[in-house]
Parts: structure tokens; sequence; C-alpha cells
């Protein structure tokens, strides 16, 4: 089946740069995703991107994707300690079905 | 609501109990999902319903595990004889034909 991974655990300072990654086995998703979740709350769809495309931007955040690769990653600008969660990225295989990464726990110091 | 909903936020029971957990989607979604995660882990797929048939049932892990959505709209997961391996939190999500699915918060279950 499909297999998503991601790292475990990124911590960075307040006002820098993260870039959280992501690899897959199935070359055949058609949109690829990044979910954020708070403690204690639902999944949050923060953005997606189209398998044909390389880049996306949406204010502070950018997804690249590599499909020779088959590598995702999600980069926030000047992260704040607000964006303190856990991100998931996810990839759709057979319809609207995702396969979601084990997530990575983004940590933001002051 | 504006979101999709789910009923009990927390349920406790014991082993060998029987448990429903309900998912309310959003109004108009035909498709809800239905996913489970356990600690420290992404959400796993469980079953996915188009309207009132399950479309694909293929993430349950056994046959204690069944769940319904009998008008379309609001499902109802079930667990028979409950595991102590079946703690974790239950999610529930909704799509229209855009695709983007919405979730809701979560049943948190523990099993004693």
């Amino acid at each position: 089946g499909e297999d998503v991974e991601q790292s475990l655990f990124l911590s960075v300072r307040e006002g820098d740069s993260s870039v959280i990654n992501c690899t897959y086995t199935d070359s055949s998703s058609t949109y690829l995703y990044w979910y954020k979740q708070e403690p204690g709350a639902g999944l949050q769809l923060l953005t997606y991107i189209f398998s044909n495309m390389d880049m996306k931007q949406d204010q502070r955040l950018t997804v690249l994707l590599n499909k020779k690769d088959k590598h995702l990653s999600l980069r926030i600008a000047d992260t704040q300690t607000g964006d303190s969660a856990i991100y998931f990225c996810a990839i759709n295989n057979a319809g609207n079905m995702l396969t979601f990464g084990g997530g990575t726990r983004l940590m933001v110091k002051p | 609501g504006a979101g999709v909903s789910q009923t009990p936020s927390n349920k406790v029971t014991e082993k060998g109990k029987y448990v429903e957990l309900r998912c309310d989607p959003i109004s108009g979604h035909t498709a809800l999902y239905w996913y489970r995660q356990s600690l420290g882990q992404g959400p796993e797929f469980l079953i996915y319903f188009q309207g009132t048939g399950a479309a694909d049932d293929s993430g349950l892990p056994n046959d204690r595990f069944f769940a319904v959505r009998p008008e379309g709209s609001v499902s109802t997961l079930k667990i028979q004889r409950t595991e102590r391996g079946d703690s974790a939190v239950y999610l529930c999500a909704s799509s229209s034909n855009t695709g983007e699915l919405f979730f809701g918060e979560g049943s948190r279950l523990t099993v004693l």
C-alpha cells in the first residue's frame, strides 16, 4: 500500500523559516496536502498542491513538489509561536481517500 | 452547525463493551469518511461513504467494526466487544464534489 513518511520533530526559533519534509511512494496521486493539528483539535487543511505543479505559494506558506524524487515540502516563513502544532502531509489515492504521514511536531521557541 | 460535528467528544468504556460514535457532516456533503488516529500517529483510513452506501470499507480492522449512514447524512461508527487496542481518536470528515475534506474534532475513545 501507500507509504508516507515524515520526520518526527522540528524545532525553530520565532522569526526563522521552518521546512517540513515528506516522502511518499505512490506516484499516481492527484493532490498532495498539508494539514495542521493543534492540541485537542481536529485537522485543519493548510494548503494543497496539484500533482502537475512544482510549487505553490500561499502567504507565508510555500509548498514544493519534486515528483521525480516523490518529495513534498512545506516552508513556513517568519515562523510564529502560534505555528507550533503537528503537521501532516497527506496524499490522495483512490478518489478522495487520503493516506497520511505520521506527522511532524513543530516547536517554535520565542 | 457550520462544521463537522462528532459526539461524544470523549468516551471511556470497559473492555468488551459496545460503543457507538456519531458524525454529523456538513449539510449537503455527499461523501463521509471515518479515520482512526492512535497516539503519536497520523490518521488511518477506516471507511468511506458516498451517499448511503459504503464505497470503500477496506480500512476497517476487523468485523467488530461497522459503520452506517442510513439517510446519507449522519453516520454512526459501531464497535463491538471493544479491546484496549481500540483506544484512539476517531475522526470523521465530509466533502462535497470539490473534494476538500473537512474534519471534525474527533471522538476520543478510551478502553480500560
